[in-house]
This record gives structure tokens, C-alpha cells and sequence, in this order.
């Protein structure tokens, strides 16, 4: 089994609404990663757990927090999101959570904030 | 974090080889070379990885020179299908498990 499996697929939520992403692999990797994508730009990191311990936080807003509950879940909890939030959210994971090994991506959760 | 240069778009032909080059000028000893390629709203796929001269699978071949400060990574024949942006990623040799990716090439594949 080689997937990154993300729910939901697609989400609309409104900027006083609380959601989680959620995020699952079963590969035994340790590292795992949250992106964000904006249409025509390039996935930007926003967090990196190593095992199960946030590792990198790139200076995201305290509105996103991740949480790690064991080695093979990820979530992205959601709470007062404004519009420029909408985009497209990526889970990835890797073996050795080092940017040499290779990282399989989820399909990612197209979130939209109204 | 090495930064990486690629150009922003390419054109091609079904049928033909596609090379796309990217600059790595700052790349560090440790670090290794991986290209990903990413269709539309969905998540970036592993494609090759590379250290040094010559690295090819099923679906490319990555070509790097001497001085490892540019790579070539090379599509034979491509199809529609094939039609993505491909991001050129060079590694972090601090470890410190950040996976950065640059503008990225975004191919066009025409019939």
C-alpha cells in the first residue's frame, strides 16, 4: 500500500466554522507533511512532524494546528479561516523525513472559506 | 536550501524527447536531486531521483554533470497524458526535513 489517503476530498466552510482535515498512511513512514497550494503556484510547506513531533513550522498562522495522534495519522484542524485561506491542502510522507527520500502525496482536500 | 531555476513553461509534440533543465548552482555536497510531477488539483507524484550522471527508470532519465550544478531530466516520447508540471527539487543535506518546492516547469504536450 503506497497511498497517502486525505478526507474530505472537497470542503466549504465559514470563517466562524471549526473543521479537521485528515490525513493517513499505512507505508510505517515517520515523517509527514502538510502543504498548502494556491491554484498555479507551487506547494508551500507548512508543517512537518518527524516522528510524531512537529518539527518545522513555517510561521503558519495559529488559526491552522496540526496534530499528530499516531504514526500513521495527520490532521489539520481549522478554526477562523478567512477567505484567502481557500486552496488546495497536500499531505505528504516520507521514510526518513529528510528532503533526499522520496515523498508520496495524498490528493489533497480542496477547501473553499465563505 | 539550494535554490532551483527552471523555466516556467515548455511546448512539445506527441511523439517527441523532452529535456527540461534546471539550475541548481548552491547545491550542497550531501544533497540529491529529485524531480515530481503534479496534474491539476491533484497531489505531486515522485518521478526520479539523482545524484550524479546518469539515472533512468520507466518513465525518465535524469542526467547531472561533473559539477552537480544543473540536471537534465529527460521524458522520451511524450504523450498527451503527459502534459504536468514537473518540479525540480534538490535535497537538504542539514536534514532538517524540509521538502521545498521551486516555480516548477509547467509542459504542454500537443497533438
Amino acid at each position: 500500500d503506497t497511498e497517502v489517503t486525505q478526507t474530505p476530498k472537497h470542503l466549504v466552510m465559514g470563517m466562524t466554522n471549526k473543521k479537521s482535515l485528515k490525513c493517513e498512511q499505512h507505508m510505517g513512514h515517520r515523517a509527514m507533511y502538510w502543504y498548502k497550494q494556491k491554484a498555479k503556484k507551487p506547494p508551500e510547506l507548512m508543517f512537518v512532524y518527524s516522528y510524531e513531533k512537529l518539527s518545522i513550522n513555517e510561521s503558519v498562522p495559529s488559526r491552522f494546528s496540526p496534530e499528530c495522534p499516531n504514526s500513521s495519522l495527520l490532521n489539520l484542524h481549522l478554526h477562523a479561516l478567512q477567505p484567502e485561506d481557500s486552496a488546495l491542502y497536500l499531505c505528504a510522507s516520507s521514510q526518513f523525513g529528510t528532503a533526499n527520500t522520496e515523498a508520496f502525496f495524498g490528493q489533497g482536500t480542496r477547501l473553499t472559506v465563505v | 536550501l539550494a535554490k532551483t531555476t527552471q523555466p516556467i513553461s515548455m511546448d512539445s509534440y506527441e511523439g517527441q524527447e523532452v529535456n527540461i533543465t534546471c539550475s541548481h548552482n548552491n547545491i550542497a555536497t550531501n544533497d540529491y536531486i529529485t524531480w515530481y510531477q503534479q496534474f491539476p488539483s491533484q497531489g505531486p507524484r515522485f518521478i526520479i531521483q539523482g545524484y550524479k550522471t546518469k539515472v533512468t527508470n520507466e518513465v525518465a532519465s535524469l542526467f547531472i554533470p561533473a559539477d552537480r550544478k544543473s540536471s537534465t531530466l529527460s521524458l522520451p516520447r511524450v504523450s498527451l497524458s503527459d502534459t504536468a508540471v514537473y518540479y525540480c527539487l534538490v535535497g537538504d543535506s542539514g536534514n532538517t526535513g524540509k521538502l521545498i518546492f521551486g516555480q516548477g516547469t509547467t509542459l504542454q504536450v500537443k497533438p
